[in-house]
């Protein structure tokens, strides 16, 4: 089984709104990812999660928050996004983070802030 | 200075005819890993093949090879005999081992499978 799977497929929210998204996979695997992709580009890394640690953050803003409660889930918790922040939002995971391993990407939430 | 370079924006192909799509990458770490994703118009991306920096042999995966020149620092993904559900953008990507969590996605190739 090679799925990621992430709630919900679409999100519309307002710029004052609190939202999360979700990313589970049941894998084994020990690192998880945050993606951001913007319409005809390629994805953009954001969060990096290695054994339920935060790894990696891009400079990404504050208003993105991410959570890892255990190693098979992942959140992103959204709160007072801009319309630039409008994207499809991908989640990942590996087996680790050597170069070696494939990343398997969920569908995405294809989000709007109006 | 670009790690991951697909020159070619968009690429029409015949279907059962094969195509070749390019990827060249720039890097100093003489350990690293490259990668071919597809994305449909759904958005999902999905793992199609990898080869690393230290195989031998080229990778293959079914209907798809990587056409691998490391001396060129070239990754030519080729598909054989494609098919209509080839439709799809295809990202060349890398990680190098000294910034491992990190994977580097070229622009893209837009592929169109015509009839």
């Amino acid at each position: 089984d090679t799925e990621v799977t992430q709630t919900p497929k679409h999100l519309v929210m307002g710029m004052t709104n609190k939202k999360s998204l979700k990313c589970e996979q049941h894998m084994g695997h020990r690192a998880m990812y945050w993606y951001k992709q913007k319409a005809k580009k390629p994805p953009e890394l954001m969060f990096v999660y290695s054994y339920e640690k935060l790894s990696i953050n891009e400079s990404v803003p504050s208003r993105f928050s991410p959570e890892c409660p255990n190693s098979s889930l992942l959140n992103l918790h959204l709160h007072a996004l801009q319309p630039e922040d409008s994207a499809l939002y991908l989640c990942a995971s590996s087996q680790g983070t050597v170069p070696s391993y494939e990343q398997y990407f969920g569908p995405g939430t294809r989000l709007t802030v109006t | 200075a670009q790690k991951i370079t697909q020159t070619q924006p968009g690429m029409f192909v015949q279907e059962k005819e094969a195509v070749t799509l390019d990827c060249t990458y720039d890097t100093s770490d003489p350990s690293y890993g490259l990668f071919w994703y597809k994305q449909p118009s759904s958005g999902e991306m999905i793992f199609l093949i990898y080869q690393g920096s230290y195989d031998q042999q080229n990778a293959t995966e079914g209907r798809y090879s990587l056409n691998f020149q490391k001396a060129r620092k070239s990754a030519n993904l080729v598909i054989s005999a494609s098919q209509l559900g080839d439709s799809a953008m295809y990202f060349c990507a890398m990680r190098e081992w000294e910034t491992a969590s990190k994977l580097t996605f070229g622009t893209g190739t837009r592929l169109q499978v015509t009839l």
